[in-house]
């Protein structure tokens, strides 16, 4: 079935540099890629998700890559903030739709003012 | 509008009772998901909820685990004859259904952080 790593487990950077998460998965058939945030005592909340028929996606300080080849996938967040203090979870599908979502780990973010 | 809700938001237990944990899905929503949270640890899937389908109950880690979803809405999962490593947070979440188990976006509830003494 499909596995999915996550590095680092933890990160610290200081408000104003940028945060790379990096994720690999196993199964080629894969075709989404959520990232979801974890504030502490709550649930994950999605911040953004990327589907096989792009390579990139932005919104705002936040981009997704996508790498179907190498099959690895980044969240890059710029110009961090206290407040992107967080869990951050990335995520595959599995058999493509057929399957579930298979998360990673984690990784602990934390951004020093 | 409203997000998925769960109750309780915390419970505690003796080893050997049955506990029963609640979602409230986003209405609307007809694919419904169960995950445990382990300390540290990322998202393991329990079950899957879809329309008036069999659940996909692949993910239970025992028979002690069930889950049900009545009128194609709220859920409860019920751990009978409790152990210590089912400490966790249960997470819930819901999707449109739209696509499938593991396309659709989901949106997750606060979770219940369950404690078995």
């Amino acid at each position: 079935g499909e596995n999915v790593e996550q590095h680092p487990s933890t990160l610290s950077v200081q408000e104003g540099d940028s945060a790379v998460i990096k994720c690999t998965y196993s199964d080629s058939a894969s075709n989404y890629f959520p990232w979801y945030k974890q504030e502490l005592g709550k649930g994950p909340q999605l911040i953004i998700d990327i589907r096989s028929n792009v390579g990139e996606k932005k919104d705002q300080r936040i981009a997704v890559t996508l790498n179907k080849t190498a099959k690895h996938f980044s969240l890059h967040i710029t110009e961090t903030q206290p407040e992107d203090s967080a869990v951050y979870f990335c995520a595959a599908s599995e058999k493509g739709s057929q399957g579930n979502l298979i998360f990673g780990k984690g990784t602990k973010l934390s951004v020093k003012p | 509008g409203a997000g998925v809700s769960q109750s309780p938001s915390n419970k505690v237990t003796e080893k050997g009772k049955d506990v029963e944990l609640r979602c409230d899905p986003i209405s609307g929503h007809t694919a419904l998901y169960w995950y445990r949270q382990s300390l540290g640890q990322g998202l393991e899937f329990l079950i899957y909820f879809q329309g008036n389908s069999a659940p996909d109950k692949s993910g239970l880690p025992s028979d002690r685990f069930s889950a049900e979803r009545t009128g194609g809405s709220v859920s409860t999962l019920t751990i009978q004859r409790t152990q210590q490593e089912d400490s966790a947070v249960y997470l819930c979440a819901s999707s449109l259904g739209w696509r499938g188990a593991s396309t659709d976006t989901q949106y997750f509830g606060p979770g219940t952080r369950l404690t078995v003494l």
